[in-house]
C-alpha cells in the first residue's frame, strides 16, 4: 500500500494563509478521494475536507483543499487564520486499505 | 441526532484479550460502512478496521491481520472489535467512525487500551 506524508508542523499568524501538504508515495494522488480531517487536544477527529475540495456543511470556506498530479500531492489551504483554527490536521485517502497521513500540527501565534 | 459511543477498553496484560463495542443511534446503521480507528500517545490516526454494511466484507490492517476482528449486531446497533494477544503497541485510544462512502463524517469519543504487565 502507498503512504501519505504530511509536514509535522507549521505555524502562521492569524489573519494570515497556511498550506499543509499531503504527499503520496505511490500511485496517482487524483487515482482516490483525499479527504482532511481536524483533531482539537483530547477530541476526535472531525472532516474539514472531502473528495479532495468538497467542504461538509458547517465548515467555513476559510478552508479549501486541492490535489496537483504534478507533486502527487494534496493540500489543504486555510486562510484568514484564527486563533481556534489551531490544531492536528490529517489527510486521508484509500487504495485496497484506508490511509492517513502522519498529522500536521497548526499553531497559530 | 448521531452518536457513536465506545466502551470496552482498560488496562490489559500483553498476550490477554479484550473486545470494544461501539453502540450507534440516530442514523440507519444498517445502511454504513464502520470502521475502527487508532492513536497512540501522542501519535497520529492509524486505520485498523473494516466493515461493510452487510457485514461480509472486513479488511484490517496488517498490524492487527490475525488478532483483531471486527463484527457487527444490526439488531443492537453495534459494531465491535475482538482484540487478541495484545500487545505493548497496541496501546491506544480506539475510535470508531461512519462511513459515508468517502469520508469517516462521524466519529465517537475513543476508548482507552492499554497494555502492560
Amino acid at each position: 500500500n502507498f503512504m501519505l506524508t504530511q509536514p509535522h508542523s507549521v505555524s502562521e499568524s492569524p489573519g494570515k494563509t497556511v498550506t499543509i501538504s499531503c504527499t503520496r508515495s505511490s500511485g496517482s494522488i487524483a487515482s482516490n478521494y483525499v479527504q482532511w480531517y481536524q483533531q482539537r487536544p483530547d477530541s476526535a477527529p472531525t472532516p474539514v475536507i472531502y473528495e479532495d475540495n468538497h467542504r461538509p456543511s458547517g465548515v467555513p470556506d476559510r478552508f479549501s483543499g486541492s490535489i496537483d498530479s504534478s507533486s502527487n500531492s494534496a493540500s489543504l489551504t486555510i486562510s484568514g487564520l484564527k486563533t481556534e483554527d489551531e490544531a492536528d490536521y490529517y489527510c486521508q485517502s484509500y487504495d485496497t486499505t484506508w490511509v492517513f497521513g502522519g498529522g500536521t500540527k497548526l499553531t497559530v501565534l | 441526532e448521531v452518536q457513536l459511543v465506545e466502551s470496552g477498553g482498560g488496562l490489559v496484560q500483553p498476550g490477554g484479550s479484550l473486545r470494544l463495542s461501539c453502540a450507534v443511534s440516530g442514523f440507519t446503521f444498517n445502511s454504513h460502512w464502520m470502521h475502527w480507528v487508532r492513536q497512540a500517545p501522542g501519535k497520529g490516526l492509524v486505520w485498523v478496521s473494516h466493515i461493510s454494511s452487510d457485514g461480509i466484507d472486513t479488511k484490517y490492517a496488517d498490524s492487527v491481520k490475525g488478532r483483531f476482528t471486527i463484527s457487527r449486531d444490526s439488531a443492537k446497533n453495534t459494531v465491535y472489535l475482538q482484540m487478541n494477544s495484545l500487545r505493548a503497541e497496541d496501546t491506544a485510544v480506539y475510535y470508531c467512525a461512519r462511513d459515508v462512502g468517502v469520508e469517516f463524517d462521524y466519529w465517537g469519543q475513543g476508548t482507552l487500551v492499554t497494555v502492560s504487565s
